[in-house]
């Protein structure tokens, strides 16, 4: 089992729908959960971060978490074409300083 | 503020060759890290560097050495390439929160 495991895609949703990407990690201990979207070619961008249980809303992304669960998660509402991107999702595994990554979730946005 | 920087943005070598992969950081954090990232493998870290003067072996370390001249500064060193090494290198940086902020990447190709 992967430590950190995404639903690898493609996923794609219509211009204004909810997209929805889920996250899945091994370690009860984490504490730290992040959201990175990287374009084809570009180095992955800071979204989203979470740390305690519940919701986090930031303009158009909610980030949710469920400890009891394991799972973490990035709504992205009103999608528009330029949220075309490979979302990553990062946990801190074991020690406080390392994250490991998701392979990523290939999102479309249709026009 | 520059953000991440990182030199070279491409380099091809041959097997057997050396280089260094530089990496600097504006943003008075502590820690730093070098990933590499390889279609369908995600994210992997090679070696992170928690505080000026430390450094340590991420998930994927054989075949790279790293300097962390100063708070500044983490450098990748390749001691003699091979075609296996052909990848994306990032360098991150962060502070205590774990938010880690990315350069733009060195695409290498080893022949």
């Amino acid at each position: 089992q992967k430590e950190v495991e995404q639903n690898s895609g493609p996923l794609s949703v219509p211009e204004g729908a909810i997209a929805s990407l889920n996250c899945t990690y091994s370690d009860r201990g984490s504490q730290s959960f992040f959201w990175y979207r990287q374009y084809s070619g570009k180095s992955p961008e800071l979204i989203m971060s979470i740390y305690s249980n519940g919701d986090k809303e930031d303009g158009r992304f909610t980030a949710q978490l469920n400890k009891a669960s394991q799972y973490v998660s990035l709504l992205i509402r009103d999608s528009q074409p330029s949220d075309s991107a490979t979302y990553l999702c990062a946990v801190n595994i074991g020690s406080a300083r390392q994250l490991t990554f998701g392979s990523g979730t290939q999102l479309t946005v249709l026009p | 503020n520059a953000g991440v920087t990182q030199t070279p943005k491409f380099q091809v070598l041959k097997t057997g060759q050396s280089m260094t992969l530089q990496c600097a950081q504006d943003m008075n954090h502590n820690s730093m890290y070098w990933y590499r990232q390889d279609p369908g493998m995600g994210l992997r870290l090679i070696y992170y560097s928690a505080s000026e003067g430390t450094t340590d072996k991420g998930e994927v370390p054989n075949g790279y050495n790293v300097s962390r001249l100063n708070k500044r500064e983490f450098s990748l060193r390749l001691e003699s390439a091979a075609p296996s090494q052909t990848s994306v290198y990032f360098c991150a940086s962060s502070a205590w929160d774990n938010e880690q902020f990315f350069g733009p990447g060195t695409r290498l190709t080893v022949l």
